[in-house]
């Protein structure tokens, strides 16, 4: 599915580092979604965007700043990340958040 | 919160096998995703289903709302089939609060 792409696909960064991850969506859909993914554990929801307005961010520490100035891009701001946040950071989109969701190819991070 | 798994965690069938995967679930919902993984983590939605039953193909997708129970099946596996499948709910709250997800089953076609 090429209508969700992220960027980069592969980090690498420091504790002290800060970067950014890029999500665009090109299907006209007006919800937005960051998931985390680390090794062997399930996907788990970070962020909902509805309509460029955050619904949900389940707890995720200020270390991840979320940001979607419109419908068709969100970012995931990246400051004194720890080790443990390696993981594959995917970003999804739906028409409705009740909707099919479709996903973007991943950003893998680690975390030196 | 609702607590999702999903059986069997991993499976090794030979090619043109019937394949099932099973995913329960705690709380009630208002749909039921079924996605597939391949190595490299692209994730693709195979289905979106609220009750009954879905076909794609090789592809069949029921789902039981009493008791909270969806299966998979794969017809006629093949080797491009193998991939992870993962099991994710969708909440009553019209999808504000996103997927909860299931841990996933890893599937492994041999020729």
């Amino acid at each position: 599915e090429t209508g969700v792409t992220q960027t980069p696909r592969h980090l690498v960064m420091g504790m002290t580092n800060k970067k950014s991850l890029k999500c665009e969506q090109h299907l006209g859909h007006n919800a937005m979604y960051w998931y985390k993914q680390s090794a062997k554990k399930p996907l788990e929801l970070m962020f909902v965007y509805n309509f460029k307005e955050q619904t949900e961010n389940n707890s995720v520490p200020s270390r991840f700043s979320p940001e979607c100035p419109n419908s068709s891009h969100l970012f995931l701001h990246l400051h004194t990340l720890q080790p443990e946040d390696s993981a594959l950071y995917l970003c999804a989109s739906s028409q409705g958040a009740a909707n099919t969701q479709y996903f973007g190819p991943g950003t893998r991070l680690t975390v030196l | 919160k609702n607590e999702v798994e999903q059986s069997p965690q991993n499976l090794t069938a030979q090619e043109g096998e019937f394949i099932t995967i099973n995913c329960s679930y705690s709380v009630g919902i208002s749909a039921l995703h079924w996605l597939q993984q391949h190595p490299g983590g692209g994730i693709v939605s195979l289905f979106m289903l609220s009750s009954g039953k879905k076909k794609h193909g090789r592809l069949i997708a029921t789902i039981n709302i009493q008791e909270k129970h969806s299966s998979l099946h794969i017809t006629a596996s093949h080797p491009r089939d193998s991939a992870v499948y993962i099991c994710a709910v969708m909440g009553t709250g019209g999808g504000a609060d996103g997927l909860t997800f299931g841990k996933g089953t890893h599937l492994i076609i041999q020729p």
